[in-house]
């Protein structure tokens, strides 16, 4: 079946260091890639997202790349802030169905 | 653009109870989603609204869950006879179809904690 594997489950970062997190999908259909941040006891909002027709998409301290032909694609946060710290998840979906398969998580901690 | 809500925010019942919570989507979103997150895991899409047809059923959603949308706004889910493992966070978004090959971005809400007890 579809599945998302993110890695790793936990990164620790000093502040202002880089951080990279990394999803790997299954399903060679899928076309859309969103990553979302989420604090403890809210809900998991947008950072930014991507779709298949573009390799790299940049916005501010935030980018993502994506290798279509390894089905990979991954989260990179430059210049990290205490503020960064969270838990941040990785999702694919295809086609217009639009339900999310999400990985597990990667809860990164910034370390002034 | 006020987001998504979703009501209660924390639900603690006992197992047998029947419980019901409310999602009211962005407005004008003409899609509405259901997911469930268990502690340290990622959300698990339950099923989704297009207007007021649901258009799609996960496998995790038993005959116990059936959830609504009566007007293609808000949306409701109810679980019947709760079970310990019914305990977790159900998370609700919306998104906007802009065009039936265009995948939509989805914005989530709050989320209602479930404990069962």
């Amino acid at each position: 079946g579809e599945n998302v594997e993110q890695h790793p489950s936990t990164l620790s970062v000093q502040e202002g260091d880089s951080a990279v997190i990394k999803c790997t999908y299954s399903d060679s259909a899928s076309n859309y890639f969103p990553w979302y941040k989420q604090e403890l006891g809210k809900g998991p909002q947008l950072i930014i997202d991507i779709r298949s027709n573009v390799g790299e998409k940049k916005d501010q301290r935030i980018a993502v790349t994506l290798n279509k032909t390894a089905k990979h694609f991954s989260l990179h946060i430059t210049e990290t802030q205490p503020e960064d710290s969270a838990v941040y998840f990785c999702a694919d979906t295809k086609g217009s169905q639009g339900n999310l398969i999400f990985g597990k998580g990667t809860k990164l901690s910034v370390k002034p | 653009d006020t987001g998504v809500s979703q009501d209660p925010r924390h639900k603690i019942t006992k197992r047998g109870q029947n419980v019901t919570f409310r999602c009211d989507p962005i407005s004008e979103h003409n899609r509405l989603y259901w997911y469930r997150q268990t502690l340290g895991q990622g959300p698990e899409f339950l099923t989704y609204f297009q207007n007021e047809a649901q258009l799609e059923k996960s496998r995790l959603l038993s005959d116990r869950f059936s959830a609504e949308r009566p007007k293609g706004s808000f949306s409701t889910l109810e679980i019947q006879r709760t079970e310990q493992g019914d305990s977790a966070m159900y998370l609700c978004a919306s998104s906007r179809l802009w065009a039936p090959t265009l995948t939509d971005t989805q914005y989530f809400g709050p989320g209602t904690r479930l404990t069962v007890l």
